[in-house]
C-alpha cells in the first residue's frame, strides 16, 4: 500500500544541537512537502520538492533546510535547533495542487521538543 | 492576513446530528481540499473539490470558486466523525491551509 513514512515518532532535541526528520514514500509522487502544525496556526509549509535534486522554500523556511536526494526520499534538516522549533512536523507526498484529481498523502507526524 | 479562514473553530454535538462546516478565502485560487485528522494523529484526504458539490457517504462538499468559499456538511453525526477539519486551497504546487473546526460528538 502507498504510504508517506516518517522518522523518528518523536524526538527531543537540545538548544543548538542539529536535528534531521525523515521522511520516505512509495506514492512515486514527484511532489514532497513539509509542514508544521501549531495551535492557531493550522499547517504551515516549510519546505516543497519537485523531484530528485530540487528544494523549494515554502512559507516558513528560516532555521530550515531539506534534501531531496531520491524520489522517495525527503529530509527537513534543523541545523541550530531552538525552542520555537517546538512542534509537530507533517511529510506528504501529492500531485500538483492544481491537478484535475490532487491525491495528497501525509504522513503520521513527528512530535519534535527542543529543550 | 489569514488566507483561508474557517468556522467554527470549534463544535460539539450530539450523536445524530447535521454539522455545517465553512471555509473562505481572501484570494483566488486553483482548487480547494478539506482533510480529516485524527485526534494526534495524520491527515486524511476527505474531498478534492475545486468547484460544485462532492458527497461521499454522510459527508457533503460544495464549492463556489466565485464566491471564494466552501462548506462541508456531515449529516447524522457519529462519535468516531470526532476530530478536527482541516480546508485547505490549491495554488499551484502548494497547499495553504485553514486553522481547522474541532469536532466533538457526544455519544
Amino acid at each position: 500500500e502507498a504510504a508517506v513514512t516518517q522518522s523518528p515518532r518523536n524526538k527531543v532535541a537540545v538548544t543548538g544541537g542539529k536535528v534531521t526528520l525523515s521522511c520516505n514514500q512509495t506514492n512515486n509522487h514527484n511532489n514532497m512537502y513539509w509542514y508544521r502544525q501549531d495551535t492557531g496556526h493550522g499547517l504551515r509549509l516549510i519546505h516543497y520538492s519537485y523531484g530528485a535534486g530540487s528544494t523549494e522554500k515554502g512559507d516558513i523556511p528560516d532555521g530550515y533546510k531539506a534534501s531531496r536526494p531520491s524520489q522517495e526520499n525527503f529530509s527537513l534538516i534543523l541545523e541550530l535547533a531552538t525552542p520555537s522549533q517546538t512542534s509537530v512536523y507533517f511529510c506528504a507526498s501529492g500531485d500538483p495542487a492544481g491537478a484535475s484529481n490532487s491525491d495528497y498523502t501525509f504522513g503520521s507526524g513527528t512530535r519534535l521538543l527542543v529543550i | 492576513g489569514q488566507q483561508v479562514q474557517q468556522s467554527p473553530a470549534s463544535l460539539v454535538l450530539q450523536e445524530g446530528e447535521n454539522a455545517e462546516l465553512q471555509c473562505n478565502f481572501s484570494t483566488s485560487l486553483n482548487s480547494m481540499q478539506w482533510f480529516y485528522q485524527r485526534p494526534g494523529g495524520s491527515l486524511v484526504s476527505l474531498f478534492y473539490n475545486p468547484s460544485g458539490t462532492k458527497q461521499s457517504g454522510r459527508l457533503t462538499s460544495t464549492t463556489v470558486i466565485k464566491e471564494r468559499r466552501s462548506s462541508l456538511h456531515i449529516s447524522s453525526s457519529q462519535t468516531t466523525d470526532s476530530g478536527t477539519y482541516l480546508c485547505a486551497m490549491g495554488m499551484g504546487y502548494k497547499l495553504t491551509f485553514g486553522t481547522g473546526t474541532s469536532l466533538l460528538v457526544d455519544p
